[in-house]
């Protein structure tokens, strides 16, 4: 099955300690990017990636960090958590920009900084 | 830049009754249109596309027309179900980041009650 696998779903952690949510495709898929979803305030990007070695910055990406050593693998990394990143995640692929192939979505990682 | 405005939510609707959820935007050139729905506890999922002019898309029982006139992409079903209850994203990627980047709304919940 296609499918796009974040983990965890849910996290619960203390400012400063650094975490990783990965993010795994099976598609094949060249892009890939990281969305946050905070209330009214819709999905916002903080990483994307065009492919392997190769990201760039959205729209909000201070504090994350992203890699992207294999194709299929795309983890976001927060080094130094704080609780104005309490959000929900949202990975995202696609065979290459999202213009014209269709966008799969992740299940989403709830996270919540204290 | 480029935005996407849609209608603040929620919008509550008995079943079998019509839904239009506005959604209008602003961006440089012909951008590529989109609605995505979030069904509770899930991703985002595609719902319908348009990427020129008084394209339609379908989907579902759903529809959205492209009108470049009135920068507009209204999404419409003509008789909603108790399973369409979910949120809805008006989003659209453009020239703006080279159609690396989904630009999204703020989201409308839809409620259907029997």
């Amino acid at each position: 099955e296609a499918q796009v696998t974040q983990n965890p779903r849910y996290l619960i952690t203390v400012t400063g300690k650094k975490l990783t949510v990965t993010c795994s495709q099976n598609m094949n898929h060249e892009y890939m990017s990281w969305y946050r979803q905070d209330p009214g305030l819709g999905l916002r990007q903080i990483y994307y990636s065009m492919n392997v070695e190769v990201t760039d910055k959205g729209d909000v990406p201070e504090g994350y960090k992203v890699s992207r050593k294999e194709k299929r693998n795309f983890p976001l990394i927060l080094e130094s958590p704080s609780p104005n990143q309490t959000s929900l995640y949202f990975c995202a692929s696609s065979l290459t920009g999202f213009m014209n192939t269709e966008a799969f979505f992740g299940q989403g990682t709830r996270l919540t900084v204290v | 830049g480029d935005s996407v405005t849609q209608m603040e939510g929620p919008v509550t609707l008995s079943e079998e009754a019509c839904l239009t959820i506005n959604c209008t935007y602003t961006a440089t050139g012909y951008p590529s249109l989109f609605w995505y729905v979030q069904y509770p506890g899930e991703g985002l999922q595609l719902l319908l596309k348009a990427t020129k002019a008084d394209d339609k898309g379908s989907n579902k029982g759903f529809e959205a027309t492209y009108r470049k006139e009135t920068t507009s992409f209204h999404l419409e079903k003509g008789s909603v179900q108790v399973s369409d209850s979910a949120v809805y994203f008006c989003a659209l990627t453009g020239v703006t980041g080279g159609g690396n980047k989904l630009t999204f709304g703020t989201g409308t919940q839809l409620k259907v009650e029997l």
